[in-house]
């Protein structure tokens, strides 16, 4: 089976503060994906990467950075944290199946930003 | 641009049906289903390629009309657990690997 894991299921951090979201999948994946979600607005690609080294804007890249230098990491950084970051952030991964791309997503890290 | 889902919310009764809807403005080369329930990670559920293919696992089929760039989720003779958020994912031919969600539509089974 698929795994991908999070650094973190809960997080609590200040304003200002620079923080790090790590993922980390066992299946040799190219693709690798960070999404936000709230409530109501469904799952938003902040940003995600194809290749080690590699890294393409999502939807809502503000704010966010990202690194990918193994292929079975890649980070999430919050250069200076602001309470509009308090989110669920969720990483992803996928492979080839059926000529198109399944993701298998990690559990998830509730980020709170007091 | 995000794919739109109806109805954002429905409760049903066990063994009740429901269908799920996913729209899109833009020439899909894929849509992906997955279910998220509560405090879990969305999970796959399955894929469906541009060509009008209608897929099935257990009770739960899906279809994707290519003229209309619109998916179907059928969930027959729901149970309980089928309870969750449903998310469509789509892929343009242009983005290989990146989808774009839909923002969930949130079942309810009650017994």
């Amino acid at each position: 089976d698929v795994k991908v894991t999070q650094s973190s299921r809960y997080l609590v951090k200040r304003t200002g503060e620079k923080v790090f979201l790590e993922c980390v999948q066992d299946m040799d994946h190219e693709n690798m994906f960070w999404y936000r979600q709230d409530p109501g607005l469904g799952l938003r690609l902040i940003y995600f990467s194809y290749d080690v080294k590699m890294k393409e804007k999502g939807d809502i890249p503000e704010g966010y950075s990202v690194s990918r230098e193994k292929k079975e990491r890649f980070s999430l950084i919050l250069e200076s944290a602001s309470t509009n970051q308090t989110s669920m952030y969720l990483c992803a991964s996928s492979a080839l199946r059926d000529r198109t791309y399944e993701q298998y997503f990690g559990p998830g890290t509730r980020l709170t930003v007091t | 641009q995000q794919p739109v889902q109806s109805p954002q919310a429905v409760i049903l009764r066990e063994g009740e049906d429901a269908v799920i809807n996913c729209s899109s403005s833009k020439a899909l080369y894929s849509v992906h289903w997955y279910r998220q329930k509560h405090g879990e990670a969305p999970v796959f559920l399955m894929i469906l390629l541009k060509g009008g293919e209608q897929k099935g696992h257990e009770k739960i089929s899906a279809s994707f009309n290519e003229k209309k760039q619109q998916s179907s989720l059928y969930l027959t003779a729901s149970q309980l657990s089928y309870s969750g958020t449903y998310f469509c994912g789509t892929e343009e031919g242009t983005n290989a690997g990146k989808s774009t969600f839909g923002d969930g539509t949130t079942l309810t089974v009650k017994p």
